[in-house]
């Protein structure tokens, strides 16, 4: 089955700074990509997403890169805010898996006002 | 709230006492998929429903654990002789079929077995 592994566990900057976090993946089938944001005590929410057509896509101030022949992919968060701060998880998903996604472990972002 | 619900909200048990924990989909969606994280980890898939079918069971699904979505709507988890290593919180989501990337989260049961 997939395997993800996420890295860093826990990512500390100073508001302001960007942030980047990286998985890798098994697959070579799977072909899509969400990542997921998550508060204290609250759900994982879906804040962007790529496709394996894709090569990077961007919303405002978060965007994520993916390298197929590398089978790895990447959040890039740019002028980070203290509001940023939350454990974010990237998942991967594709006919190998039954379009179920494979969760990382997890990294756990702190902005620092 | 039109989003996945999912009861209760929080559930402290005894070890050796049966738990059940109910998940509502999106009233449209036809896949609704179980969940469970532990602390520091991302959510586990434990197993889906597509309309009334059970289609896939992860090995982390013991045979204490039983899951049922009999009209093809809200599902049921329930865990027998929960162990302290049952406690996490279990998460439901759902989508609209297979291909579906729209996968919403409810807000999860969070169980501690003391």
């Amino acid at each position: 089955g997939e395997n993800v592994e996420q890295h860093p566990s826990t990512l500390s900057v100073q508001e302001g700074d960007s942030a980047v976090i990286k998985c890798t993946y098994s697959d070579s089938a799977s072909n899509y990509f969400p990542w997921y944001k998550q508060e204290l005590g609250k759900r994982p929410q879906l804040i962007i997403d790529i496709r394996s057509n894709v090569g990077e896509k961007k919303d405002q101030r978060i965007a994520v890169t993916l390298n197929k022949t590398a089978k790895h992919f990447s959040l890039h968060i740019t002028e980070t805010q203290p509001e940023d701060s939350a454990v974010y998880f990237c998942a991967a998903s594709g006919p190998g898996g039954s379009y179920i996604p494979t969760f990382g472990r997890g990294t756990s972002l702190i902005v620092h006002p | 709230d039109t989003g996945v619900s999912q009861n209760p909200r929080h559930k402290i048990t005894k070890r050796g006492q049966n738990v059940t924990f109910r998940c509502d989909p999106i009233s449209e969606h036809n896949r609704l998929y179980w969940y469970r994280q532990t602390l520091g980890q991302g959510p586990e898939f434990l197993t889906y429903f597509q309309n009334e079918a059970q289609l896939e069971k992860s090995r982390l699904l013991s045979d204490r654990f039983s899951a049922e979505r009999p009209k093809g709507s809200f599902s049921t988890l329930e865990i027998q002789r929960t162990e302290q290593g049952d406690s996490a919180m279990y998460l439901c989501a759902s989508s609209l079929g297979s291909g579906s990337e729209y996968r919403p989260f409810g807000q999860g049961t969070r169980l501690t077995v003391v």
